[in-house]
Parts: structure tokens; sequence; C-alpha cells
């Protein structure tokens, strides 16, 4: 059980296109996702926050117009980097959290995002 | 801000224990964590530890905490090459930027 998916597992794209990440949540109900970003051989990093239902709660840094966040059902919460740029191509992870004792985040496999 | 600190590579041999150690600033974490991270892979939660706990055994893992000192560690005994991964630390959301495990034959 716990199973978070993520779709596409890669991405290439040309600069100034946007780009779509999907987050799957595929047997649980996650209140809350998360989005990182982990840039190589480096730790992740959280973008921002996102509640079911809400607007996303980003970290200081992270520009929301940029990184545009939409949590529209307990399963389902998509990043859409706008406007991508070559600094943009990173590896994008998110997380979903069930509703449980320990607050355990459950970790989709990433997504490469390569911008040309 | 909140911080977590690790040491960047460990290299054991197969058979021996491992320890990996984690420091961090944030004292009101409620829980600390341990994920593993294999090369094309998603991370992993490995084991966790409450934060009014001293220690705790899962199988081949042993986490301590010292509260006092912000420490963390994770000891895998009897470690395996399967084991070679990734580590990270992590207080709530702020994750240490990983030590990579290689176990050597």
């Amino acid at each position: 059980g716990a199973v978070v998916s993520q779709h596409p597992s890669w991405v290439i794209c040309k600069s100034g296109t946007s780009v779509k990440i999907e987050c799957r949540s595929l047997d649980f109900q996650a209140t809350t996702m998360f989005w990182y970003r982990q840039f190589p051989k480096q730790s992740l990093m959280l973008m921002a926050t996102s509640n079911e239902g809400s607007k996303a709660t980003y970290e200081q840094g992270v520009e929301k117009d940029k990184f545009l966040i939409n949590h529209a059902s307990l399963t389902l919460s998509t990043l859409t980097v706008t406007s991508a740029h070559p600094e943009d191509s990173s590896f994008y992870i998110c997380s979903a959290r069930s509703i449980g004792q320990y607050n355990e985040q459950f970790f989709g496999p990433g997504t490469r995002l390569t911008v040309l | 801000g909140e911080d977590v600190e690790q040491s960047l590579f460990l290299s054991v041999r197969e058979g021996d224990s491992s320890v990996i150690n984690c420091t961090y600033t944030d004292s009101s974490s409620t829980y600390l964590y341990w994920y593993k991270q294999e090369p094309g892979a998603g991370l992993q939660l490995l084991t966790y530890i409450f934060s009014n706990m001293d220690m705790k055994q899962d199988q081949r893992l042993t986490v301590l905490l010292n509260k006092k000192d912000k420490h963390l560690s994770l000891r895998i005994a009897d470690t395996q090459t399967g084991d070679s991964a990734i580590y990270f630390c992590a207080e709530n959301f702020v994750f240490g930027p990983g030590t990579r495990l290689s176990v050597l034959p």
C-alpha cells in the first residue's frame, strides 16, 4: 500500500514551454501533497505544500507564478513549470501524506526535467 | 532557519556495520526520519523515531537519538551490497544533504 506515482518520469522540453507533472496517490487519500526539487548530488528542497481544495503554500524563494500547483482531488496534485528555462532543469519529487500517527510522507519516483 | 547536516560519504565492507550520523538544529521536531534513495528510484522511508525516544530498533536498523546534542544516527548491521544507496536524515520537511553509502565486497 501507500504508493505514489508521478507522470511523466522524465521530460525534455524547449525553453519557453510549459511542463505539467502529475502526482497521484494510488491507494490512499492524501489531504496534503508536497513538491520537492532535487539538484544533482544535493538534497531535496521543499518547494511547496498543497492541500486539497486550497491554494498551495510556497516556501521562501519559490516563485508561485513560475511553479503552479493544483491539488484538485484527494489523489491528484499537479505541478506546472511555466515558461521553463534551462535553470529549471532538475529532478522534481512529490510526496503525499496520509492521515496517520506519525505523518509519514510517501514519495513518488520523481520526474527528471531537462529544458533545452 | 532549520538545518540538517550529514557526512557525505561512507564506505564499509560487506558484513560490517554502517553508522550514518546526522545533526539537526530544530529542537521542536516531533519525529525524525531516515530515508533511503537508490539510483533511479524514489525516496523510501526506512525508519523514524519519535522525539521522546532514545533508541529504536527495526531488524537490521538501529536509530539512536541524542536530543541534548541534537544528534541522530542510523546503524545498519551486517551491511549488504543492496544497502548501497544515499541515506537522508530529515526533520519534518528539512532534509540533510544525504550520505552516500558504498558497500565493498
